[in-house]
This record gives C-alpha cells, structure tokens and sequence, in this order.
C-alpha cells in the first residue's frame, strides 16, 4: 500500500528552527510537496522537490532524499504565523497526490 | 482572477437530505479536483476533471457522491441521502498541467464544511 509518515504534532518557540520530517512509501515518484494549512482554511502551496537535495525560499527550505524515501521541512526564524499544520503529499506513478496527515505545529512565545 | 471559489462555506443539513456544493476553478486552469478533510487528517482524494471529462474517481466513493463539470468551467460535487458520516470539509482545487513537468501545483479553494444532523 501507500504511506506517508508525518509527526502528529511539535511544538517550537518563535525565533528558533524547527524541522518537520516526512517518509513515504508510494507506488512510483514524481515530487513531493509541502502544504500549509491553517486552522479552517484551505491548503497553501510552500514546496515542490523532485530531485534529491535541499530547495531554499526565505525562511522555509525544503530537502528530499529519493532513495530514502525521505523529506523534511525546514522553518527558521519562527514566527507566531507559523503555527499551521503542514502537510506533505508525494505525486504517485500515477500522478496522483497521496497525502499525509499533516503535522500541527504549535509556536509559543 | 481571484482564484478557487467554493460555496457555499457552511451547510448544515439533516441525514438523508441531498446537498450540492458548487466550485469555480482559476479560469486559465485545465485540471479541477475535489478533496473531502476531516478533522486531523490529509485531504483525501474523490475525482478530478481534465477539462470537461472526468478522469478519476476514488474506488472508496460511495454511489451517493456525483460530481460534474460540464463545459469545463465550474463543477458540482452532489451528496445524495446524506449521512453523517459524511460531515466533513470539502476542498476543491485547480491546477494548469504543465506548470512544472509531471507535476501539479494545486490551488485550493477555501472549502465547504457540511454538518450532517
């Protein structure tokens, strides 16, 4: 079957790091994705990787290993904003999204 | 164009009622999906359009649940005899295939949660 694994929930104080991780076990790859998702609101794209390494924009950077099945998020300079829950989805051989469960990320001052 | 819109945002309706929920995708977008979420958990995949022609349909999708596109503009995702297990956020999405190769960026839409009494 298709798995993704995502942390349920962390928590991080605003101005720190945090690293939200993501494995995956699909039937064939074609990118992975990071979404962000407020309380009651509607998934916002963040990241697109399909090749191995780490992809950078401001304070969000996203890296992925093929060969591990294997992603993560990256988050610097937390802001309260930040607290959203962040959902990973691998596009299958099929070119379908298969989504995780999202991980709630909770910011304190 | 100001992107994916769905309505209505909130339905409440009582087991066994039909409900309609309507999305207008970004008008310059080709591939048009809906999403049921619940409550702590990914969105989970029911059909999507490629212009007018429904492509896909999840296997785990009761009979109930019909959706159209007609003209390849605006879609309708109807529930019949709902139930309430049914009661869930639906989320619609759009994206331009071909915006990266073999992939698709989708846009959401801010969703239509459905309360079923």
């Amino acid at each position: 079957g298709q798995n993704i694994d995502q942390p349920t929930e962390m928590t991080a104080t605003e101005g720190a790091i945090v690293q939200i991780n993501c494995t995956y076990q699909t039937s064939g790859f074609n990118g992975l994705f990071w979404y962000q998702q407020h309380a009651g609101e509607a998934p916002t794209f963040l990241s697109y990787n399909v090749l191995d390494g780490l992809e950078e924009k401001g304070r969000f950077s996203s890296f992925l290993s093929r060969s591990k099945g294997y992603s993560y998020l990256l988050l610097k300079e937390l802001q309260m904003k930040d607290s959203a829950s962040y959902l990973c989805a691998v596009l299958d051989s099929n070119y379908q999204l298969i989504w995780g469960a999202g991980t709630k990320l909770i910011i304190k001052p | 164009d100001t992107g994916v819109s769905q309505d209505p945002r909130h339905k409440i309706t009582k087991r066994g009622q039909n409900v309609t929920f309507r999305c207008d995708p970004i008008s310059e977008h080709n591939r048009l999906y809906w999403y049921r979420q619940t409550l702590g958990q990914g969105p989970e995949f029911l059909t999507y359009f490629q212009n007018e022609a429904q492509l896909e349909k999840s296997r785990l999708l009761s009979d109930r649940f019909s959706a159209e596109r007609p003209k390849g503009s605006f879609s309708t995702l109807e529930i019949q005899r709902t139930e309430q297990g049914d009661s869930a956020m639906y989320l619609c999405a759009s994206s331009l295939v071909g915006t990266f190769s073999g992939a698709n960026v989708l846009t959401f839409g801010a969703g239509s949660r459905l309360t079923v009494l």
